[in-house]
């Protein structure tokens, strides 16, 4: 069966320091990659997806970067962190090949920039 | 621009009484349409999805939902609310474009289940 990992679950950064953010997925290959961001526990924000190794669509433009180093590894990051960058992100993976796929969450890391 | 709503910020039902969480959607041709669940500081568990056929979809944790064309609606229900299912809960339509697959989602209806 597949399994998505988040890491860290929790963080809390001061303004102006970097950010890296890891989310690998278990048990299957080649899948679509994301990131969301969750403010004040509502809507969901799409911030980057990945369809292989390399590949990186910025949703919104903002303070962060993605990259996928590995087939199965996607890495949310900043180079220095703003207030408004708090939230909950999410990282998901869905099978490539049909757009009915659901996609499937990791558990989420919960950043705080103080 | 396609889109889902949920015309409900928050839902209250008592614990054993039918609860239903609305969805609407604004496709065009046949859509396909998903709910998830998430509970407290954790990731988004999918429920169900509505490809094509039957027009009452059944999930996970005793959750069905039922796809009306001709009121553009994908409600969610549940014949006896359990405390436990507390929690927000995401409509959302799947489409693609740019070379992937993206989904749409709903801003999110809290239920709350009081005992």
């Amino acid at each position: 069966s597949q399994t998505i990992h988040q890491w860290p679950a929790t963080l809390v950064q001061p303004v102006g320091s970097p950010l890296s953010l890891e989310c690998t997925v278990e048990g299957t290959s080649n899948p679509n990659l994301y990131w969301y961001r969750q403010a004040a526990g509502r809507g969901l924000q799409l911030l980057f997806y990945s369809v292989g190794i390399g590949q990186i669509s910025s949703e919104v433009p903002q303070n962060l970067s993605a990259s996928r180093p590995q087939d199965r590894q996607f890495i949310l990051s900043s180079k220095k962190l703003l207030l408004s960058d708090s939230g909950f992100y999410l990282c998901a993976w869905s099978m490539l090949d049909y757009n009915y796929n659901e996609q499937f969450f990791g558990p989420g890391t919960r950043l705080t920039v103080l | 621009a396609q889109s889902v709503a949920q015309p409900e910020d928050q839902v209250n039902v008592a614990e054993g009484n039918p609860l239903t969480v609305k969805c609407t959607y604004s496709v065009s041709g046949n859509p396909y349409l998903f709910w998830y669940v998430q509970y407290p500081n954790r990731g988004l568990q999918f429920l169900l999805k509505y490809i094509t056929g039957d027009n009452l979809v059944k999930g996970s944790y005793g959750f069905e939902a039922e796809f009306n064309k001709s009121q553009t609606s994908f409600h969610l229900k549940k014949p006896s609310a359990l405390v436990s299912d507390s929690a927000l809960y995401f409509c959302a339509y799947p489409w693609s474009g740019a070379g992937s697959y993206q989904l749409t989602f709903g801003k999110g209806t809290k239920l709350s289940v009081i005992p």
